[in-house]
């Protein structure tokens, strides 16, 4: 987790956009991605961006991707409380030994209020 | 196809005790990993897999052993637990083909040690 960084917390009001930030060390990172987490449950994958784009968009979901900071990010367009939940950002770096191993950031806990 | 489950869901042993979790996966994949989660630390990896047979340490593999005797399933083993390997354990597999390479993860099992 050292080598990605996400900030702990979040709080928007339902129908804002929610913006989740994340920084990565390892320059030769070839996928990013984003995992959401709700209580109790496991790790839902939300969206992947390779390093060769710099955006991706998905419904309500758009990635960003500047390789030069080495800065991710998650926008949520319309937030809605369901979207409440801690939301990992993860690298494969490509550092060979242990190939597709994910490296996770400590998490986002989104707070969504009505 | 159910994915990627785990057995048991929660579990309480007593320091000292032993057992195996068992992580099973229906989508041939090749690639299995064992995650822990603690509060506020992410995700980290304590032993992975890269096909039958094989086995490798993590970034915390202390206390645990695994094996993949068959390709569909990873278990973990605590030898002699201790209340420092209360966790949530996450099962995750995936093709390793770094082309559609997507990691999908079980629904985790939680683990208290007395």
């Amino acid at each position: 987790g050292e080598d990605v960084e996400q900030s702990l917390f979040l709080s928007v009001r339902e129908g804002d956009s929610s913006v989740i930030n994340c920084t990565y060390t390892d320059s030769s990172s070839t996928y990013l991605y984003w995992y959401k987490q709700e209580p109790g449950a496991g790790l839902q994958l939300l969206t992947y961006i390779f390093s060769n784009m710099d955006m991706k968009q998905d419904q309500r979901l758009t990635v960003l991707l500047n390789k030069k900071d080495k800065h991710l990010s998650l926008r949520i367009a319309d937030t809605q409380t369901g979207d409440s939940a801690i939301y990992f950002c993860a690298e494969i770096p490509d550092r060979g030994s242990t190939l597709g191993r994910l490296y996770f950031g400590r998490g986002t806990q989104l707070t969504v209020w009505p | 196809n159910a994915g990627v489950t785990q057995t048991p869901k929660f579990r309480v042993l007593k320091t000292g005790q032993s057992m195996t979790l068992l992580c099973a996966q229906d989508m041939n994949h090749e690639y299995m990993y064992w995650y822990r989660q603690d509060p506020g630390m992410g995700l980290r990896l304590i032993h992975y897999s890269v096909g039958e047979g094989t086995t490798a340490k993590g970034e915390v593999p202390d206390g645990y052993n695994v094996s993949r005797l068959k390709k569909q399933n990873f278990l973990l083993g605590l030898e002699s637990a201790a209340p420092s390997q209360t966790s949530v354990y996450f099962c995750a597999s995936t093709t390793g083909d770094r082309d559609t390479d997507t990691q999908y993860f079980g629904p985790g099992t939680r683990l208290t040690v007395l």
